[in-house]
């Protein structure tokens, strides 16, 4: 079966713009998880959600991101004018089950703010 | 709060010579362990993973992981590198039974 997918897979966006990133997990998958890779680092957790209730979204680095998966399946990960430090890879991963559990991971979309 | 350390950034490994990935992690009760590997470009891929019994984890390409509780490790390895191994590699810890705490990475090198 299909894995996780993110779209885009890259993203150029000035300063200011807005961006949303789409992420489509595996199918029957509970969880979806966001997270942020800078340049030469490991992934940080942004934000979790279980079918399409967000439980944690203490990862967020400001009230500029906002993430939604409104139906338990399809999730977006919106930021609102963009700057250069949120220039990172956005990856998607997806698990089964809530807790304790594999996830899978996305490809990532790079977006690169100038 | 969890974390991991991983406290070789960069490795460098002749082809077919032995390989040791460490990391340690810092956490009280008992860790639910993965190790991921990443190639340019692509999204990260689980090799293994420990959640419970024996230590000694097989995972997939040859690899292994053991965890040590007592040293607060769990070093991946493979007896034999192959070139198609290059790539940086990540070892995470689960915390509050979700959420991955990743360490900064390994980038392994294979020299032929």
């Amino acid at each position: 079966g299909a894995g996780v997918s993110q779209s885009p897979r890259y993203k150029v966006a000035k300063r200011g713009q807005d961006v949303a990133l789409r992420c489509d997990p595996i199918s029957g998958h509970v969880s979806l998880f966001w997270y942020q890779q800078a340049l030469g680092q490991g992934p940080e957790f942004l934000t979790y959600f279980q079918n399409e209730a967000q439980l944690d979204k203490s990862g967020l680095p400001s009230d500029r991101f906002f993430a939604e998966r409104p139906e338990g399946s399809v999730s977006t990960l919106k930021i609102q004018r963009t700057q250069q430090e949120d220039s990172a890879v956005y990856l998607c991963a997806s698990s089964l089950v809530a807790t304790y559990n594999e996830q899978f991971f996305g490809p990532g979309t790079r977006l690169t703010v100038l | 709060a969890q974390s991991v350390t991983q406290p070789d950034i960069h490795i460098t490994v002749s082809e077919g010579a032995s390989l040791e990935l460490r990391c340690n992690y810092s956490y009280g009760a008992t860790p639910y362990l993965f190790w991921y590997v990443q190639s340019p470009g692509q999204g990260l891929q689980l090799l293994l993973k420990y959640f419970s019994g024996d230590t000694l984890v097989q995972g997939i390409k040859g690899f292994e992981a053991e965890f040590k509780r007592s040293q607060s490790s769990f070093n991946l390895r493979k007896p034999s590198v192959h070139w198609s191994d290059a790539a940086e590699y990540f070892c995470a810890v689960i915390e509050y039974g979700n959420k991955l705490v990743f360490g900064a990475g390994t980038i392994l090198r294979v020299k032929s």
